[in-house]
């Protein structure tokens, strides 16, 4: 069935270093993704977006990746800090779907930065 | 900066109790969520509120839960009869525009003995 999944369950970086987490999606008729930042004891926080006409979007210090061929997304984080450290969810929503706040997330990357 | 704002932070019920988690979105947002985590699981969808009715649901939200907007300002998430699979983090939701960009509250603790 259609999944939102990730490759890697933790990811531990030095500060300053730059962070790539990733996500593999199932379903092609997903046009539209997302992913969010939840630290602890927190809700989930809007970082950056992409629509499946893009291959690329840039906000500040994140990167976010699309590649509809091999149905991956990447958010790669320029300059990780420790309050970069959290847990990070790609999210999708499916083609045809009527609700926008619809989103089906993947499991989660933990991201520590490490000072 | 506005904020969605959720009661209670933690509640705890026994099994077959009703429980009603309330959330005050952001005033001017017009389209509201509940969504809920299971310890150490996905953020899964419930139901999507917007024009004062249900407009998608998944299938987690049967006959046990409903929603409601009593007011201009609380949005409610009610389960009629708690069982101990009910018990995980429940969060509000809510954003302005037709968009992924949604903005949570941080969450009511359900635990269900």
């Amino acid at each position: 069935g259609e999944s939102v999944g990730l490759h890697l369950p933790t990811l531990s970086v030095q500060e300053g270093d730059n962070s790539i987490i990733n996500c593999a999606y199932s379903n092609s008729a997903s046009d539209y993704f997302i992913w969010y930042k939840q630290e602890s004891g927190k809700g989930p926080q809007f970082i950056i977006d992409i629509r499946s006409n893009m291959d690329k979007r840039q906000g500040q210090r994140v990167t976010v990746l699309l590649n509809k061929t091999v149905k991956h997304l990447s958010l790669q984080i320029a300059a990780t800090q420790p309050g970069d450290s959290a847990v990070y969810f790609c999210a999708e929503i499916f083609a045809g779907g009527t609700s926008y706040g619809k989103l089906t997330f993947g499991q989660g990357t933990i991201l520590t930065v490490h000072p | 900066e506005p904020e969605v704002t959720q009661t209670p932070s933690h509640q705890v019920t026994q099994m077959g109790q009703e429980v009603i988690l309330r959330c005050v979105p952001i005033s001017n947002h017009l389209y509201f969520y509940w969504y809920r985590q299971i310890l150490g699981q996905k953020v899964e969808f419930l139901v999507s509120f917007y024009n004062n009715e249900i407009s998608e649901k998944s299938e987690i939200f049967d006959d046990q839960f409903s929603v409601e907007r009593p007011d201009g300002s609380n949005f409610t998430l009610k389960i009629r009869s708690t069982k101990l699979e009910d018990s995980a983090m429940y969060f509000c939701a809510s954003n302005q525009l037709w968009t992924g960009e949604l903005f949570f509250g941080e969450g009511s603790r359900l635990t269900v003995l």
